[in-house]
């Protein structure tokens, strides 16, 4: 199975940062990648597929970008509700993995 | 509108089985599947499985598929996750996600999901 490494595995921020998570695959997985969020007690949301592409209703402020093995998740100015874990998940193969997650926590 | 809407919670013994369900509304249930994302308490997500609700296709995780079967019935658009010989650690929110397109290798989850079901192994 392909493995996922996301860093950091947490990160404080403040409202207005610039944020940045990576999602390392263990083998080329093309840009075949998907970045959900997740708050307490609450089912996950998809947010970038395709690597880089926005689903749809999701504020531009989140992207992606990468392919290959090397993924980034942006959030160019973070808001109050950004508050929240983040997953990579590949979808190149079956298997489907996910990333260990990201919990962005204010500052 | 799409909804998942999935059962309630269970309280299990080690040893036994679990079946969850998810109804689907408001599309046309054939024509996507249905991935399991299950999420033990304090940790990440983990796929288990998917289900084309066209034809019964399935694909397991590996560490799952002896004791995981999953099952749909399409006269009432509802899926099913069974997790047999259950263990403490099966523990977890399990849920349930509609596919959002299949590409030429796999159908990863979409934007729809259901709420969760908790499901707990307790002697």
């Amino acid at each position: 199975a392909i493995q996922m490494t996301q860093s950091p595995s947490s990160l404080s921020a403040s409202v207005g940062d610039r944020v940045t998570i990576t999602c390392r695959a263990s083998q080329g997985i093309r840009g075949d990648l998907a970045w959900y969020q997740q708050k307490p007690g609450k089912a996950p949301k998809l947010l970038i597929y395709a690597a880089s592409s926005l689903q749809t209703g999701v504020p531009s402020r989140f992207s992606g970008s990468g392919s290959g093995t090397d993924f980034i998740f942006t959030i160019s100015s973070l808001q109050p509700e950004d508050f929240a874990t983040y997953y990579c998940l590949q979808d190149y193969n079956y298997p489907l993995t996910f990333g260990g997650g990201t919990k962005v926590e204010i500052k | 509108q799409v909804q998942l809407v999935q059962s309630g919670a269970e309280v299990k013994k080690p040893g036994a089985s679990v079946k969850v369900s998810c109804k689907a509304s408001g599309y046309t249930f054939t024509s996507y599947g249905i991935n399991w994302v299950r999420q033990a308490p304090g940790q990440g997500l983990e796929w288990m499985g998917w289900i084309s609700a066209y034809n019964g296709n399935t694909n397991y995780a590996q560490n799952l598929q002896d004791r995981v079967a999953l099952t749909t019935d399409t006269s009432t658009t509802t899926a099913y996750l069974e997790l047999r010989s259950l263990r403490s650690d099966d523990t977890a929110v399990y849920y349930c996600a509609r596919d959002r397109y299949c590409s030429d290798t796999t159908c990863p989850p979409g934007g729809y999901w259901g709420q969760g079901t908790l499901v707990t192994v307790s002697s």
